[in-house]
């Protein structure tokens, strides 16, 4: 099994460029999360889906926008990419809501110029 | 604004020492996670627990959750134990999946 993995794992973009994250999970898990870390902060929650055709937004989710068409992928969109979007972008993924471990993809390091 | 409070926020140990890292929250949850974050930036989950104490190995979690507050220690510490230790409770949005992340701790062991 492959758990959670992400493409692309690095990406350059130019402010204005819009560009889709996508976040794969084989464990047949329910819910799926989006989450950015920034240097000297905590990770921060942007969007989450609790199912397959759910999506609700965490935190930040400004400048955000996901998808979850089908069960084992969440899709992270940026419809016109800011210098403030320039974060490292972890998807993850756990079975259920409460006291359940989320599992972690290995992360996405985007810059927008 | 739910809180997250870690301490200390670097750590420098030498090979074999105790360590300890220290999480208080400031929410009503029912459980709180441990992650560490390798040099590479790998995230993985170290510990969930709602009650009393985990050990895994040469790592030990606690929580009081009536006074918002958990501890993670690493017994005979290593080189390899060096990380970012992350400390997530639950409960952000009012469901308990979506963790609050503190900043973490930055631990490192020297030989």
């Amino acid at each position: 099994n492959a758990g959670v993995t992400q493409t692309p794992k690095f990406r350059v973009l130019k402010t204005g460029q819009s560009m889709t994250l996508l976040c794969a999970q084989d464990m047949n898990h329910e819910y799926m999360y989006w989450y950015r870390q920034d240097p000297g902060m905590g990770l921060r929650l942007i969007h989450y889906s609790v199912g397959e055709g759910t999506t609700a937004k965490g935190e930040v989710p400004d400048g955000y926008n996901v998808s979850r068409l089908k069960k084992q992928n969440f899709l992270l969109g940026l419809e016109s990419a800011a210098p403030s979007q320039t974060s490292v972008y972890f998807c993850a993924s756990s079975p259920y809501a409460d006291r359940a471990e989320q599992f972690f993809g290995p992360g996405t390091r985007l810059t927008v110029l | 604004k739910n809180e997250v409070e870690q301490s200390p926020q670097n750590l420098t140990a030498q090979e074999g020492e105790f360590i300890t890292i220290n999480c208080s929250y400031s929410v009503g949850i029912s459980a709180l996670h441990w992650l560490q974050q390798h040099p590479g930036g790998g995230i993985v989950s170290l510990f969930m627990l709602s009650s009393g104490k985990k050990k895994h190995g040469r790592l030990i979690a606690t929580i009081n959750i009536q006074e918002k507050h958990s501890s993670l220690h690493i017994t005979a510490s290593h080189p390899r134990d060096s990380a970012v230790y992350i400390c997530a409770p639950g409960g952000y949005g009012g469901s308990q999946g979506n963790l609050i992340f503190g900043k973490g701790t930055k631990l490192s062991v020297k030989p």
